[in-house]
């Protein structure tokens, strides 16, 4: 069974730090990666995509893609309160996304 | 907003009725997507649209009957649901195969369901 594995959490970091997301999948195949945000009782939303290894920036959110290990990381640079939500890993097999269960985020004022 | 609307955004209905959740998308792409989020669950993908074509049913009940008339539109009918089947019900939509292909998937903002 393909898998998306996540830390649930909750991972709490203060406000201006940076806050480090990872996910690791199963299966070696994939080609395309992605992150979304969800706030507590609202839709998913994409914050990142990323195809290749290395890192991918987008203002303060990088990814980063390793294939050789199987893992994909966010990392959100000078955290705010606002970024306080549950953060989900995605990833394509066989053109359909598998989601991880999340990691909550939890930024201290 | 994503460019992907539903409507409603809550319903409330007993295990007898019968009731309809849209979606529409609004992103010119070519397939489309039902999603089910229970509490502490992760998302779980039911049914998969590309073209107005059917290509999955994650062994979903019967309860639940979807249904494409163009690209831009689904529906998900349901009838004699279960307590169980409260949740958050998504729809998304994707351009796939061909020139464009992202898989990048767009959310709306979901159905609240509550069946009583």
């Amino acid at each position: 069974q393909k898998e998306v594995e996540q830390n649930s959490g909750p991972l709490s970091v203060p406000e201006g730090a940076i806050a480090s997301l990872n996910c690791t999948y199963s299966d070696r195949g994939s080609q395309s990666f992605f992150w979304y945000r969800q706030y507590s009782g609202k839709s998913p939303e994409l914050i990142m995509s990323i195809y290749s290894n290395g890192d991918k920036e987008d203002g303060r959110f990088t990814a980063q893609l390793n294939k050789a290990s199987q893992y994909v990381s966010l990392l959100i640079r000078d955290s705010q309160p606002s970024d306080s939500a549950t953060y989900l890993c995605a990833v394509i097999y066989d053109e359909k996304l598998t989601f991880g269960t999340g990691t909550r985020l939890t930024i201290i004022p | 907003e994503t460019g992907v609307t539903q409507t409603p955004r809550h319903l409330v209905m007993g295990m007898t009725n019968k009731k309809s959740l849209k979606c529409e998308q609004h992103l010119g792409h070519n397939a489309m997507y039902w999603y089910k989020q229970s509490a502490k669950k992760p998302l779980e993908l039911m049914f998969v649209y590309n073209f107005k074509e059917q290509t999955e049913n994650n062994s979903v009940p019967s309860r639940f009957s979807p249904e494409c008339p163009n690209s831009s539109h689904l529906f998900l009918h349901l009838h004699t649901l279960q307590p169980e089947d409260s949740a958050l019900y998504l729809c998304a939509s994707s351009q796939v195969g061909g020139t464009g292909t992202t898989y990048e998937q767009y959310f709306g903002p979901g159905t609240r369901l509550t069946v009583t």
